[in-house]
């Protein structure tokens, strides 16, 4: 069975600008969260969608945002990007919303804002 | 809210050795989950192991082992002899009723040859 993907695996983009990444779950796997990864914050959660709703949100601004489908892709947006928001977003997908089950993590999405 | 704290943030050890990781959390909440997550060079994270707090039991993986003090609010993980594969971050993560997992800064494990 395949993996959770993300793509795209690396992105540079200027301050200002926006950006859409995105997450392939596991097959079978309704819910997926984001989590962005710095040096300084470590990990945090961002939010996590289960059944194309929104379930849960991290203590992020609303310049992040994010949508899930009907086959349970989903995708995370970030508008005005500040340099700040530099960090690999890491996508996890998990059978049910419920937290006895195992989220399995995507390889990430290294952002870099210049 | 909660929060998970990881006092060492490197170690190293000989292959074939024995290394403990620490972990604490602070928490008001009877009902929990805890868990180890690994994060190797190649950036995938993986669970190590899981803990309900309700069990008293601790949770064995293979090499892999906790000592879970719930009074103490502590969730150690013990890695038995040690292989070079287990060069990683090691991350230890809280989940409860808001159902958003929190993790700790992570510690970084070398082992050595």
């Amino acid at each position: 069975k395949a993996g959770v993907t993300q793509t795209p695996r690396y992105l540079i983009k200027t301050r200002g600008q926006q950006v859409t990444l995105s997450c392939s779950p596991i097959s079978g796997h309704r819910s997926v969260s984001w989590y962005q990864q710095t040096p300084g914050q470590g990990l945090q959660f961002l939010f996590e969608y289960f059944s194309e709703t929104q379930r849960n949100k991290g203590n992020f601004p609303g310049r992040f945002s994010g949508r899930q489908f009907s086959n349970s892709r989903s995708e995370m947006n970030v508008s005005t990007l500040e340099l700040g928001d530099s960090a690999l977003y890491l996508c996890a997908s998990s059978l049910e919303a419920y937290f006895s089950f195992e989220q399995y993590f995507g390889p990430g999405t290294r952002l870099t804002v210049t | 809210a909660q929060t998970v704290t990881q006092s060492q943030p490197e170690m190293s050890v000989q292959e074939a050795e024995t290394v403990t990781l620490s972990c604490t959390y602070d928490t008001s909440e009877n009902n929990y989950y805890l868990f180890w997550y690994k994060q190797p060079p190649s950036r995938q994270m993986i669970l190590v192991i899981r803990q309900e707090a309700y069990k008293q039991q601790n949770a064995t993986e293979n090499r892999f082992s906790v000592n879970f003090q719930k009074a103490a609010k502590s969730f150690s993980l013990k890695i038995s002899d040690s292989q070079l594969g287990d060069t990683a971050m090691y991350f230890c993560a809280y989940l409860g009723g808001s159902e958003k997992l929190v993790f700790g800064k992570g510690t970084k494990l070398t082992v050595n040859p």
